[in-house]
């Protein structure tokens, strides 16, 4: 079972809808969570981190379950700019040097 | 600032050939990571350094060998290359602590093998 686990998409969207991504985890003991952006053919790039209480920056609010081990991603007002896969972070136990990344959720917003 | 920089961008190999990508950064951070990216896999861990003089295997570390002989570069070795190894490498860098979870990734370089 992958550490991992996003669906692929694609979300197709218009602009102005909202859309909401889910990522599963499965070690419990994994510490910290967040949301990489990575637009096509470019390198991925920090959106957010994710915190049990949940947190919002503009559109886009990110929410920790931890016991039911999942991460989720809430945009609103949907851009065309928005149109990128997300990919699902997070930082297994044992010390703060690595990362490991879900496959990503490609999202494609038209007008 | 340049941030991460990656050379080459593109690359065709022979399987058996070897070939070395060499990652710069400019931002003084103490740790640096290779990635391999593959549709549908993610990106996974190759090798990874927390200083100069360091490094550690990550997930896929077979085939691989690294080098980080001063802070700012971390050098990627494929000894043999095979056609598994056809993929985008990224390499990244993060400051150390608790900080290190915002990686600076490079525009990757896209090797094929054949």
């Amino acid at each position: 079972r992958k550490e991992v686990e996003q669906d692929p998409g694609p979300f197709n969207v218009p602009e102005g809808a909202t859309v909401a991504f889910n990522c599963t985890y499965s070690n419990s003991a994994s510490q910290s969570f967040f949301w990489y952006r990575q637009d096509c053919r470019k390198e991925p790039k920090l959106l957010m981190s994710v915190y049990s209480s949940g947190n919002e920056d503009g559109r886009f609010t990110a929410q920790l379950n931890r016991a039911s081990q999942y991460i989720s991603l809430l945009i609103r007002d949907s851009k065309l700019s928005d149109s990128a896969t997300y990919l699902c972070v997070l930082s297994p136990s044992g010390g703060y040097n690595k990362l490991i990344f879900g496959a990503g959720t490609r999202l494609a917003v038209h007008p | 600032n340049a941030g991460v920089t990656q050379t080459p961008k593109f690359r065709v190999l022979k399987t058996g050939q070897s070939m070395t990508l060499l990652c710069a950064q400019d931002m003084n951070h103490e740790y640096m990571y290779w990635y391999r990216q593959d549709p549908g896999m993610g990106l996974r861990l190759i090798h990874y350094s927390v200083g100069e003089g360091t490094t550690a295997k990550g997930e896929v570390p077979d085939g691989y060998n690294v080098s980080r002989l001063k802070k700012q570069n971390f050098l990627l070795g494929l000894e043999s290359a095979a056609p598994s190894q056809t993929s985008v490498y990224f390499c990244a860098s993060s400051a150390k602590g608790q900080d290190f979870y915002e990686q600076y990734f490079g525009p990757g370089t896209r090797l094929t093998v054949t």
